[in-house]
Parts: C-alpha cells; sequence; structure tokens
C-alpha cells in the first residue's frame, strides 16, 4: 500500500457518460497529481493542486476538470465521454520533502 | 518543451543477461531525473532520484547513472522478478512540487 488511495478500481461507462475519480494523497502530503495512461501516450500529466489551489496544468482536455477539497483529497471529473478516453489514470501525492507516490490507478472503460 | 524518450521501446533478456535502459532528456534545467517501475495493472513505483551529472545510484541488481543528456539504468544478472516497464521522468527546476514529465517507458521481459 501506497498511502495513496484512489478509488473506484475499474470503471465502465458509455460514451457521453459523466463519471467522477476520487483520490486521498499520502498523509502529509499537499500537492496532488493526476496523470493520463494510454497505450500509445504513456503517463501524461492533466493538472495538479496544492493545498487546495489549481498549481499547474498541463495536457487536459476541457471536458475534464478537477478540484481539491479542505481535506485534501481531490476528485477528477470526466464528462461528454468518449471512447478515446478509456485509459488508466493515476493520481500522485508528494510532500516538501519531494518525490512522487502513485496510487494503483482507475480503469476507464468508455463503451 | 521538457521532452523524454527512452530505448529501447521493449526488451527481451535471459535470466543473468545484464544489460542498460537508456533515458534520454531535454529539458530547460534539471532539478532531478527519476526512475520507476511498473507492473502490469499497477501505479508506478519509485526507484531512484538523481540530481546531479555523474551521479549514480543502487538497488539490489539495479544501478542507475546521469549524464547532462541521458540516465541509464543498468541492470545486472537479472531474475523473471525483474520483469516490468521502467519508467523514466524528468522534473524542471522551479521547486519540488514541479509536475514530473515521464518517457513512454521500456517494457523489460526477463525469461528463466
Amino acid at each position: 500500500d501506497s498511502g495513496v488511495t484512489q478509488t473506484p478500481k475499474h470503471l465502465i461507462t458509455a460514451t457521453g457518460q459523466r463519471v467522477t475519480l476520487r483520490c486521498s494523497p499520502r498523509s502529509g502530503d499537499l500537492s496532488v497529481y493526476w496523470y493520463q495512461q494510454s497505450l500509445d501516450q504513456g503517463l501524461q500529466f492533466l493538472i495538479q493542486y496544492y493545498n487546495g489551489e489549481e498549481r499547474a496544468k498541463g495536457n487536459i482536455l476541457e471536458r475534464f476538470s478537477a478540484q481539491q477539497f479542505p481535506d485534501l483529497h481531490s476528485e477528477l471529473n470526466l464528462s461528454s465521454l468518449e471512447l478515446g478516453d478509456s485509459a488508466l489514470y493515476f493520481c500522485a501525492s508528494s510532500s516538501y520533502r519531494g518525490g512522487y507516490t502513485f496510487g494503483s490507478g482507475t480503469r476507464l472503460t468508455v463503451v | 518543451e521538457d521532452q523524454v524518450t527512452q530505448s529501447p521501446e521493449a526488451l527481451r533478456l535471459q535470466e543473468g543477461e545484464s544489460s542498460s535502459l537508456n533515458c534520454s532528456y531535454t529539458v530547460s534545467g534539471l532539478r532531478g531525473l527519476f526512475w520507476y517501475r511498473q507492473d502490469p495493472g499497477k501505479g508506478p513505483e519509485f526507484l531512484f532520484t538523481l540530481y546531479s551529472a555523474g551521479e549514480e545510484k543502487e538497488k539490489e541488481r539495479l544501478k542507475a547513472t546521469l549524464t547532462k543528456k541521458e540516465s541509464f539504468l543498468h541492470i545486472t544478472a537479472p531474475k523473471p522478478e525483474d520483469s516490468a516497464t521502467y519508467l523514466c521522468a524528468v522534473q524542471a527546476p522551479i521547486n519540488r512540487n514541479t509536475p514530473l514529465v515521464f518517457g513512454k517507458g521500456t517494457r523489460l521481459s526477463v525469461i528463466a
């Protein structure tokens, strides 16, 4: 157990739907990062939050959004889903000591 | 734009056959270079961080080295349990929370 918890582990949904992925960071970590991993693209950075505020944005689609709550857990919202959104979504957290710890991911399948 | 290129894409080794994985990077300054191991369907697991050219770090059968343009992950006498995808990532020197930029990884298969 890495200390970073992601739910659900698997999600199957239809095109056009909306889903929410949840991440609880390692205790004491203020930064949360979301990454998407598909077979041909590798790990792509989506968005970062630090202590509740958006800190950096990567290749995140406008259909996707995220937030970090006062208890530091984060949610990634994916809407108007397309077949191409099928991927593994990872959350990672980091502390002032540096270094990333990843969760075990959510496998999203859009049918 | 920061870029990371890993080679080869896939590598098949016999048990005990040593080899090296390559990670070439282009970054506007380097705060750190990271190696991760990823098993199928699981999250990346941290292996090493290297900060400056000439630095080396070791863990069991793995040794990571860093130059100004690339890093190598040397695997000595690998075992089947070393089979995994090895990911390289770089971090620009803004601060320790700057997002990592990953390469696509090298899929290593070690055959008994």
